[in-house]
């Protein structure tokens, strides 16, 4: 069974970091493109960025809200993908998912929330 | 980047109604179009994958249509677990934008 768990989310002040977790299992993660998708209180989907696989040149796009304050990584002997987040806005608000690219699989989410 | 557009935002309608949401691209995707279903507190569930696939498990009163810019997914027959907000998403290039969503509600 493939299965998608976010961890990291929690409290930050504006202007602070918070690095997201996926853990993956169930597929092979090493062969999978993977990406960040964010969904603000009572708001509509957002796409944040993509990461390739390594064999593919492991490239990473990000939107445009992020790029600059964000980085996408992927661990692939832990299974693992990452979001670092820096310079956290109040906009940045939001559950953060972690998907396959194709869309088939969902993390449950995790919770960010940017305030003083 | 593509822009993606959905109409209606919201609607409602009876248990066995056929329900018809529209998508349309900025420009030519192809069929590189995906439709989610999110119910709320949930994460969104993929129903329809290149325009027309439908995903596996997926119950057959579903379907997509569309390719280039206009796509459609139909409810053939509105059941009460349709109850959501239904969003298409580009994956023809990044950024993989969405649509912005219709809420199907149950009258």
């Amino acid at each position: 069974e493939v299965q998608l768990v976010e961890s990291g989310g929690g409290l930050v002040e504006p202007g602070g970091s918070l690095r997201l977790s996926c853990a993956a299992s169930g597929f092979t993660f090493s062969n999978t493109w993977m990406t960040w998708v964010r969904q603000a209180p009572g708001k509509g989907l957002e796409w944040v960025g993509r990461i390739k696989t390594k064999t593919e040149g492991g490239t990473i796009d990000y939107a445009a809200p992020v790029k600059g304050r964000f980085t996408i990584s992927r661990d692939d002997s832990k299974n693992t993908l990452f979001l670092q987040m820096n310079s956290l806005k109040t906009e940045d608000t939001a559950v953060y998912y972690c998907a396959t690219v194709s869309g088939k699989n969902w993390g449950q989410g995790t919770l960010v929330t940017v305030s003083s | 980047d593509i822009q993606m557009t959905q109409s209606p935002s919201s609607l409602s309608a009876s248990v066995g109604d056929r329900v018809t949401i529209t998508c349309r691209a900025s420009q030519n995707i192809n069929s590189y179009l995906n439709w989610y279903q999110q119910k709320p507190g949930k994460a969104p569930k993929l129903l329809i994958y290149t325009a027309s696939s439908l995903q596996s498990g997926v119950p057959s009163t579903f379907s997509g249509s569309g390719s280039g810019t206009d796509f459609t997914l139909t409810i053939s027959s509105l059941q009460p677990e349709d109850l959501a907000t239904y969003y298409c998403q580009q994956i023809y290039s990044t950024p993989q934008t969405f649509g912005q969503g219709t809420k199907v509600e149950i009258k």
